[in-house]
């Protein structure tokens, strides 16, 4: 069965540092990836999107990329700050001219100390 | 905020009750989406909007029933839920479901079934 796999429930960084947060795939080929963040109680907020021909895309202190041989995305964020602190979540999705499914993953709880 | 409301952002319901769920879209998007969050469970997918047409339904219990009027109104009724129902339901517009377009969620349902 298709499955997403973001690597850890939670990761704790220092301020300043890069973080680097990985989405693994399986059993899915997807044309796209997408990165949202979401904060407590609230719904999640689009970030970046990147296409299964791009291998990197940036956007201010956010770099993603996609390597559909390995099958990975990782969500960088240099410079990081508290306010960065939130749930990020990875999501694919296949392309197509009808409906396209989208999956996403369980998240993972990014906290920034300072 | 993303241009999406939803209303009520609480709800608390006994098994026997019937509610609504409501969500309404400023942005002008043609797709909508209903989703459920568990905790610490990815985003499950439960219904598929695109045009008010429904274009998918994951095999979702029917005590929980979509409706779209127009594309910017979409709407969950509930009925004789179980406690396993209590979950975040999000509600979310794209521009289309074909690939490649960012989700844009409302701030969430915070429902508890007694």
């Amino acid at each position: 069965s298709q499955k997403i796999e973001q690597n850890s429930e939670a990761l704790n960084i220092q301020e300043g540092k890069t973080a680097t947060l990985t989405c693994n795939y399986t059993n899915y080929s997807p044309a796209y990836l997408q990165w949202y963040r979401q904060d407590p109680g609230r719904g999640p907020v689009f970030l970046l999107l990147i296409r299964e021909n791009e291998k990197e895309k940036r956007k201010e202190r956010l770099k993603v990329t996609f390597d559909t041989t390995l099958k990975q995305s990782l969500f960088h964020i240099t410079a990081s700050q508290p306010a960065d602190s939130a749930t990020y979540l990875c999501a694919l999705e296949k392309g197509g001219s009808s409906a396209s499914k989208i999956i996403f993953g369980s998240g993972t709880r990014l906290s920034i100390r300072p | 905020e993303t241009g999406v409301t939803q209303t009520p952002r609480h709800l608390v319901m006994g098994m026997t009750n019937k509610k609504s769920l409501k969500c309404e879209q400023h942005l002008g998007h043609n797709a909508m989406y209903w989703y459920k969050q568990s905790a610490k469970k990815p985003l499950e997918l439960m219904f598929v909007y695109n045009f008010k047409e429904q274009t998918e339904n994951n095999s979702v219990p029917s005590r929980f029933s979509p409706e779209c009027p127009n594309s910017s109104h979409l709407f969950l009724h509930l009925h004789t839920l179980q406690p396993e129902d209590s979950a975040l339901y999000l509600c979310a517009s794209s521009q289309e479901t074909a690939g490649g377009y960012e989700q844009y969620f409302g701030p969430g349902t915070r429902l508890t079934v007694t």
